[in-house]
């Protein structure tokens, strides 16, 4: 099972360039989320959607945009980076099921961004 | 709006000691709450969760933790530390309800070194 997959993996960007994060996930969940890694400053939230068409602003949401076209992908998208998105991006999604019960949240590997 | 405290920053214990690290949550209804696990370089994993019922919830790898709402507390407990536990630890907290529905928001961390 493919789960929860980032594109790309590195990246290495000069300041004022734009790029786009794909996340693709496979187990048809309703919610998916966009962080940002940074040490000593855990997972923050970026960006996130419970459903297609629809995103919300997270923790930092600043200098990010995102789209929910399909129901699987989730975009990240960096329209003129900068130093302090040098980062690790992790993209997650997690199921609503029909019981109204949360469930957990299921991780790609990341995505290791450098801003020059 | 949530937020997720990690006391600790850095904790390190001896091979076969116990453990406890904590976690405090601030929200407004009833949190759903969980451990996850992350080793250098990789993406994370769920330790444990929880949503209701018993406050006491077993996870993977022998960890436990103990829900106490009058304490908002969430702390992440195993009895005897093996070598291979070293690794940051992340306490989550979710919204399932309200106008926040569907977010996702992490502590900071608390990283754990295994002394031999």
């Amino acid at each position: 099972n493919a789960g929860v997959t980032q594109t790309p993996k590195f990246r290495v960007l000069k300041t004022g360039q734009s790029m786009t994060l794909l996340c693709a996930q496979d187990m048809n969940h309703e919610y998916m989320y966009w962080y940002r890694q940074d040490p000593g400053m855990g997972l923050r939230l970026i960006h996130y959607s419970v459903g297609e068409g629809t995103t919300a602003k997270g923790e930092v949401p600043d200098g990010y945009n995102v789209s929910r076209l399909k129901k699987q992908n989730f975009l990240l998208g960096l329209e003129s980076a900068a130093p302090s998105q040098t980062s690790v991006y992790f993209c997650a999604s997690r199921h609503r099921d029909r019981g109204r019960r949360d469930t957990e949240a299921f991780f790609g590997q990341g995505t290791r961004l450098t801003v020059v | 709006a949530q937020s997720v405290t990690q006391p600790d920053i850095h904790i390190t214990v001896s091979e076969g000691a116990s453990l406890e690290l904590r976690c405090n949550y601030s929200y407004g209804a009833t949190p759903y709450l969980f451990w996850y696990v992350q080793s250098p370089g990789q993406g994370l994993q769920l330790l444990l969760k929880y949503f209701s019922g018993d406050t006491l919830v077993q996870g993977i790898k022998g960890f436990e933790a103990e829900f106490k709402r009058s304490q908002s507390s969430f702390n992440l407990r195993k009895p005897s530390v093996h070598w291979s536990d070293a690794a940051e630890y992340f306490c989550a907290v979710g919204a399932f309800y309200g106008g926040s529905q569907g977010n996702l928001i992490f502590g900071k961390g608390t990283k754990l070194s295994v002394k031999p």
